[in-house]
C-alpha cells in the first residue's frame, strides 16, 4: 500500500461548483497535512496546511483532516477557471522524517 | 522577497552523461530539499541538506548526489543518466523551525535521450 493515495482524476466541473478533492494515507504518525496547487509546467505552490485533525479555512478553500480514518480533503467553493490546476496532497514532515510524501495529484478543470 | 530559483529551466542530455542542477533558496531559508517529479506523478523526495550536510535521503541510488554551499544554495548531481531520469527536478526551501512549510521553485525539466 502506498503511503498516500490520491485519485488522479481528471476532474471537470462547471464554474461556480463546489469541488471536493481527497486523499488517504497509511502512516498514522504524521501530524502535518498539506495541499499544494501546481499549474502546468510550474512548481507546486503551498495552498494550506493543517496540523493534526480538524478544519482550516482560507477564503474559498477549506482543508479537512480526519485522523481516525486517515482521510484528508480539500474543498473549493465557487470554483473559478483560474483554479484549473493539479492539486497535490502531502503529509509530513514528522516522526523523525523531514520529507514530504505526496499523492499523485488530481487534475482539475473548471469550465467557464 | 525572492522566492526559490532554479537553473537551468530545461536541459537535454544523452544516456550515460552527467548533469548538475542548481538551486537558490528563498531569502532567510537555510534548508534545501530536492524532489523528482515524473510525468503524471507527485514529487518524490531525493534528499535534504541542512548546514551543508545531507540530513535525510529518500529511496534514490548513489548516482544522485548533492551539495550545499555556505550561502545555503545547493546543487543536485546525477551521474550515468538513463532514460528513467527524465523528469521535473524540484528544489524546496524551508526554515528548520518550520519544516512543514516548504516552498518550491519552478523546477528544472530534464530530458534524457
Amino acid at each position: 500500500q502506498k503511503e498516500v493515495e490520491q485519485d488522479p482524476g481528471p476532474l471537470s466541473v462547471p464554474e461556480g461548483a463546489i469541488v471536493s478533492l481527497n486523499c488517504t494515507y497509511s502512516n498514522s504518525a504524521f501530524q502535518y497535512f498539506m495541499w499544494y496547487r501546481q499549474y502546468s509546467r510550474k512548481g507546486p505552490e503551498l495552498l494550506m496546511y493543517t496540523y493534526s485533525s480538524g478544519n482550516k479555512e482560507d477564503g474559498r478553500f477549506t482543508a479537512q483532516v480526519d485522523k481516525s480514518s486517515k482521510y484528508i480533503s480539500l474543498f473549493i467553493r465557487d470554483s473559478q477557471p483560474s483554479d484549473s490546476a493539479t492539486y497535490l496532497c502531502a503529509i509530513g514532515p514528522g516522526a523523525g522524517s523531514y520529507q514530504l510524501t505526496f499523492g499523485k495529484g488530481t487534475k482539475l478543470s473548471v469550465i467557464p | 522577497d525572492a522566492g526559490v530559483t532554479q537553473s537551468p529551466t530545461h536541459l537535454i542530455k544523452t544516456r550515460g552523461q552527467q548533469v548538475t542542477l542548481r538551486c537558490s533558496p528563498k531569502s532567510g531559508h537555510d534548508t534545501v530539499s530536492w524532489y523528482q517529479q515524473a510525468l503524471g506523478q507527485g514529487p518524490q523526495f531525493i534528499f535534504q541538506y541542512y548546514e551543508e550536510e545531507e540530513r535525510q535521503r529518500g529511496n534514490f541510488p548513489d548516482r544522485f548526489s548533492g551539495h550545499q554551499f555556505p550561502n545555503y544554495s545547493s546543487e543536485l548531481n546525477v551521474n550515468a543518466l538513463w532514460l528513467g531520469d527524465s523528469a521535473l527536478y524540484l528544489c524546496a526551501s524551508s526554515l528548520p523551525t518550520d519544516p512543514e512549510t516548504q516552498y518550491f521553485g519552478p523546477g528544472t525539466r530534464l530530458l534524457v535521450l
